[in-house]
C-alpha cells in the first residue's frame, strides 16, 4: 500500500459526460502527479499541484481540468468524454518537487470506461 | 527535452536465469533516472533511482541498474529470476536534476517461465 488513495476504482461512463476521479496524497505530502496510462499512448504525465498551485503541465487536454485543494487532495475533472479517453488515470504523489531526493508513490490508478 | 526507449516490449526468461532489461535516455541535462514496476491491477512501485554519485544503484526484490553516461543508457538486471518478478518495468527519466516531470519509457513486461 503506497497510502495514495484514488476513487473511484473503476468508472463507466458514456460519451459526452463528465467525471471527477480523486485522489487523496500520502501523508504529509505536499506534491500531486497525474498520469494517463492507455494502450496506445502509455504512460503520459498530465498535471502537477504543489500546495495548492499548478506546478506543471503535460499533455494534458483542454477538457480536462485539475485542483489541489487545501486539504491537499486533488481531483481530476474530464468533461465531453470520447471513447479515446478510456484508460488507467493514476494519481501520485511526493513531499517536494524534486524527484532525486523525493521518491514520488502511486496509487492503484482508476479506470475509466467510456462507452 | 528528455525522453525514454525501451527496447523489447516482452521478455521472457526461465526461473532462475539472467533478467536485463534494456533502457536508453535522452537529456539533454545530466539525468535522474528510475526504474518501477507495476505488477497486475496495481500501481507503480519505485524499484530503485539513479540520482549522482555510485553508478551502480540496487534497489529492492534483488534488482539493480548501472548508469552509462557514455552509451546514455540505465538497464535493469537481476541475478535469477523468480516467478514473482513478472510484471510490467518501466523505465522513467527527469533532467534538471529532478524538478521536471517524469517521462517514461513505454514499459517491458517481463514473463518468467518455470
Amino acid at each position: 500500500d503506497s497510502g495514495v488513495t484514488q476513487t473511484p476504482k473503476h468508472l463507466i461512463t458514456a460519451t459526452g459526460q463528465r467525471v471527477t476521479l480523486r485522489c487523496s496524497p500520502r501523508s504529509g505530502d505536499l506534491s500531486v502527479y497525474w498520469y494517463q496510462q492507455s494502450l496506445d499512448q502509455g504512460l503520459q504525465f498530465l498535471i502537477q499541484y504543489y500546495n495548492g498551485e499548478e506546478r506543471a503541465k503535460g499533455n494534458i487536454l483542454e477538457r480536462f481540468s485539475a485542483q489541489q485543494f487545501p486539504d491537499l487532495h486533488s481531483e481530476l475533472n474530464l468533461s465531453s468524454l470520447e471513447l479515446g479517453d478510456s484508460a488507467l488515470y493514476f494519481c501520485a504523489s511526493s513531499v517536494a518537487v524534486d524527484r532525486g531526493r523525493n521518491t514520488i508513490y502511486f496509487g492503484e490508478g482508476s479506470w475509466l470506461t467510456v462507452v | 527535452a528528455q525522453s525514454v526507449t525501451q527496447l523489447g516490449s516482452h521478455v521472457s526468461v526461465s526461473e532462475g536465469a539472467l533478467v536485463l532489461l534494456r533502457c536508453n535516455y535522452s537529456s539533454s541535462v545530466p539525468p535522474y533516472l528510475f526504474w518501477y514496476v507495476q505488477y497486475p491491477n496495481q500501481g507503480l512501485q519505485l524499484l530503485l533511482k539513479y540520482t549522482t554519485g555510485a553508478t551502480l544503484v540496487k534497489g529492492i526484490n534483488g534488482f539493480e541498474a548501472e548508469f552509462k553516461k557514455s552509451e546514455t543508457s540505465f538497464h535493469l538486471t537481476k541475478p535469477s529470476a523468480h516467478m514473482s518478478d513478472a510484471a510490467e518495468y518501466f523505465c522513467a527519466v527527469s533532467e534538471g536534476t529532478g524538478r521536471r516531470a517524469l517521462t517514461f519509457g513505454s514499459g517491458t513486461r517481463l514473463q518468467v517461465q518455470p
